[in-house]
């Protein structure tokens, strides 16, 4: 069956350290992949996402590239900031439009 | 563009009452999800709507809960009687149906079951 494995948390970065999520899927077929972002009191917002093998996602300074051989789809930013503390979801969904979850990693910028 | 409304966003209740919970998906969404989320189970998808029609109710936790979704442009979640353990945020989202479409999500209903 379809799955999405991330990286347990918590993590703790200082300012401008270098992110990086980790992200593994067990899919069949092709999946689009995402990477959502979840503000606390907020709901999931989307980052980016991914849709086909190669393909490079990116917003606000993070990017993931979509990797078949590895079945990766890893979560990095340069150089993080306090306003990026928030919890990270890396989902897929398959050819049917089923959605499936990583169980999200925390994540706390100190200055 | 509205995005997914979700009514109330907070929900205060005794055991045993009857809770209802109310969704708006975005306009021309034919996909529509309920997810709970706690801090021990995480994200858990209870169902999924397409077009309407119940595709997959496998998480709905047992006989208390119940979802319908009348038209495109409404879904309810309903929760009779509901307990303590029910406490937790509800999500709804929506999607355009496409296998490349992302889900978006309402900002929650946040019930506290006393």
């Amino acid at each position: 069956g379809n799955s999405v494995t991330q990286m347990e948390g918590p993590v703790t970065l200082s300012e401008e350290a270098f992110l990086t999520i980790n992200c593994t899927y067990t899919a069949t077929g092709y999946p689009s992949l995402f990477w959502y972002v979840q503000y606390p009191g907020e709901g999931l917002q989307l980052l980016l996402k991914a849709t086909k093998a190669d393909d490079k996602g990116s917003n606000k300074g993070f990017e993931a590239t979509y990797r078949k051989e590895t079945t990766s789809f890893h979560l990095e930013k340069g150089s993080v900031q306090v306003s990026d503390s928030a919890v990270y979801f890396c989902a897929l969904s398959d050819v049917g439009n089923q959605f499936y979850f990583g169980t999200g990693t925390s994540l706390t910028v100190i200055p | 563009d509205a995005g997914v409304i979700q009514s109330p966003r907070h929900e205060v209740t005794e055991m045993g009452q009857e809770v209802t919970l109310r969704c708006k998906p975005i306009s021309g969404h034919n996909s529509l999800f309920w997810y709970r989320q706690t801090m021990m189970r995480g994200l858990e998808l209870l169902i999924y709507f397409n077009n309407n029609v119940p595709i997959d109710d496998s998480g709905m936790p047992e006989d208390r809960f119940s979802a319908k979704m009348p038209n495109a442009s409404f879904s309810t979640l309903k929760i009779q009687p509901s307990e303590p353990r029910d406490s937790a945020v509800y999500f709804c989202a929506s999607s355009s149906g496409t296998s490349t479409g992302e889900l978006f999500f309402g900002e929650g209903s946040r019930l506290t079951v006393l």
